[in-house]
């Protein structure tokens, strides 16, 4: 159980173009999903926390009207890299909380993200 | 939110005890302390969660003393698939969902 997948696993685009990203539990509803960034050979950084029917917030210094999520279901969220550039290329990855009280995040595979 | 420390890097050999310590000075009464693993571009894997005293499952121990400002993940006979990055985490517990802070993590390299 707590499954959580991630579409696509990886992407390459053009410089100026929107890739969305899906992140989806897939055995258990997550009211809360956390989205993450990480640069190569660096930890991960916590970008946003995605609420179910409300906004995202979003961790200071991250940009909202650039990185846009919608958590439309109890079971999706999306990350849109709105505008992408070469600096945006990363892994991003998400995680959801099973709402068990305990804290215990459940990643997603990550997504591999090269704007050229 | 508790601010953990961890050794960057940690080198083993095959079939030996690994023991990864991490200091979270700051934790707080609610907090659960975690431990993930994560290979190379992939997602972190949970590994163990406790809250006081010992657990153990499958996978590893977790010893966490009375005063919950430390705690020791223990990898027992390592093999050489379980070189990755290991990141201790400590969060807050409410029903809205913890937000996890992610330090260095420790880089475990295992040997033959």
């Amino acid at each position: 159980g707590a499954v959580v997948s991630q579409h696509p696993s990886r992407v390459i685009c053009k410089s100026g173009t929107s890739v969305k990203i899906e992140c989806r539990s897939l055995d258990f509803q997550a009211t809360t999903m956390f989205w993450y960034r990480q640069f190569p050979k660096q930890s991960l950084m916590l970008m946003a926390t995605s609420n179910e029917g409300s906004k995202a917030t979003y961790e200071q210094g991250v940009e909202k009207d650039k990185f846009l999520i919608n958590h439309a279901s109890l079971t999706l969220s999306t990350l849109t890299v709105t505008s992408a550039h070469p600096e945006d290329s990363s892994f991003y990855i998400c995680s959801a909380d099973n709402r068990d009280g305990t804290d215990t995040q459940y990643f997603g595979p990550g997504t591999r993200l090269t704007v050229l | 939110l508790a601010k953990t420390t961890q050794p960057i890097s940690m080198d083993s050999y095959e079939g030996q005890e690994v023991n990864i310590t991490c200091s979270h000075n700051n934790i707080a009464t609610n907090d659960y302390i975690t431990w993930y693993q994560q290979f190379p571009s992939q997602g972190p894997r949970f590994i163990i969660q406790g809250y006081k005293t010992k657990v153990t499952n499958e996978v590893a121990s977790l010893f966490i003393p009375a005063d919950r400002k430390s705690s020791t993940l223990s990898l027992p006979r390592v093999s050489l698939s379980d070189t990755a990055v290991y990141y201790c985490l400590v969060g807050e517990s409410n029903n809205q969902g913890g937000k996890l802070i992610f330090g260095q993590g420790t880089e475990l390299s295992v040997k033959p």
